[in-house]
């Protein structure tokens, strides 16, 4: 099993571009979520999908767009970057989207936003 | 509003010296607690949680972390910290369902000296 796998690992990107940071998971998890991670702030959640064909926002949801794909994949765009959004995006997947459910994470893309 | 501190940035610890990270939280319920380490370029990874029962947790790698209702606290230690311990450590708290499903800290970045 890989887990939660994500591309691309790194990006650099110029204001005004768009872009589609992808994520798979393989654990048959019915939830799975966006994070992105910043200096100093932890992880804050930006969308979530509780289940196939959901999605919801969560903390800080501005300039991002979702897509639950299937059950396996759920991607994350940005229509067009700013340099608000260099930070470090991570994917996670859990079996249900309670509280008390463990998150599984994956290795996160670094974006840069010049 | 629910909210997780880890009070303390920076930790330095010698190697074989016992290492103890603080998390408060504030939640009004009985809260579901987590904590997650994270290895430098890696994703977040499950340490241990607590739901109920034993206050005393025990996790993977050799941490144990321990439920203070009276202090609203759930601090992560260790005995004896290997030079691989260093890394990002983070206490979550998961939130009511209807919210953002977990609530992250800030972090502990640990450093350990040979």
């Amino acid at each position: 099993n890989a887990g939660v796998t994500q591309t691309p690992k790194f990006q650099v990107l110029k204001t005004g571009q768009s872009m589609t940071l992808q994520c798979a998971q393989d654990m048959n998890h019915n939830s799975m979520y966006w994070y992105r991670q910043d200096p100093g702030m932890g992880l804050r959640l930006i969308y979530y999908s509780a289940s196939e064909g959901t999605t919801d926002k969560g903390e800080v949801p501005n300039g991002y767009n979702v897509s639950r794909l299937n059950k396996r994949e759920f991607s994350l765009r940005l229509e067009s970057a700013a340099p608000s959004q260099t930070s470090v995006y991570f994917c996670a997947s859990s079996e249900r989207a309670g509280r008390a459910d463990t998150q599984y994470f994956g290795p996160g893309t670094r974006l840069t936003v010049l | 509003a629910q909210s997780v501190t880890q009070p303390d940035i920076h930790i330095t610890v010698s190697e074989g010296a016992s290492l103890e990270l603080r998390c408060n939280y504030s939640y009004g319920a009985t809260p579901y607690l987590f904590w997650y380490v994270q290895s430098p370029g890696q994703g977040l990874q499950l340490l241990l949680k607590y739901f109920s029962g034993d206050t005393l947790v025990q996790g993977i790698k050799g941490f144990e972390a321990e439920f203070k209702r009276s202090q609203s606290s759930f601090n992560l230690r260790k005995p004896s910290v290997h030079w691989s311990d260093a890394a990002e450590y983070f206490c979550a708290v998961g939130a009511p369902s209807g919210t953002y499903k977990y609530i992250f800290g800030t972090g502990t970045r640990l450093k350990v000296l040979a």
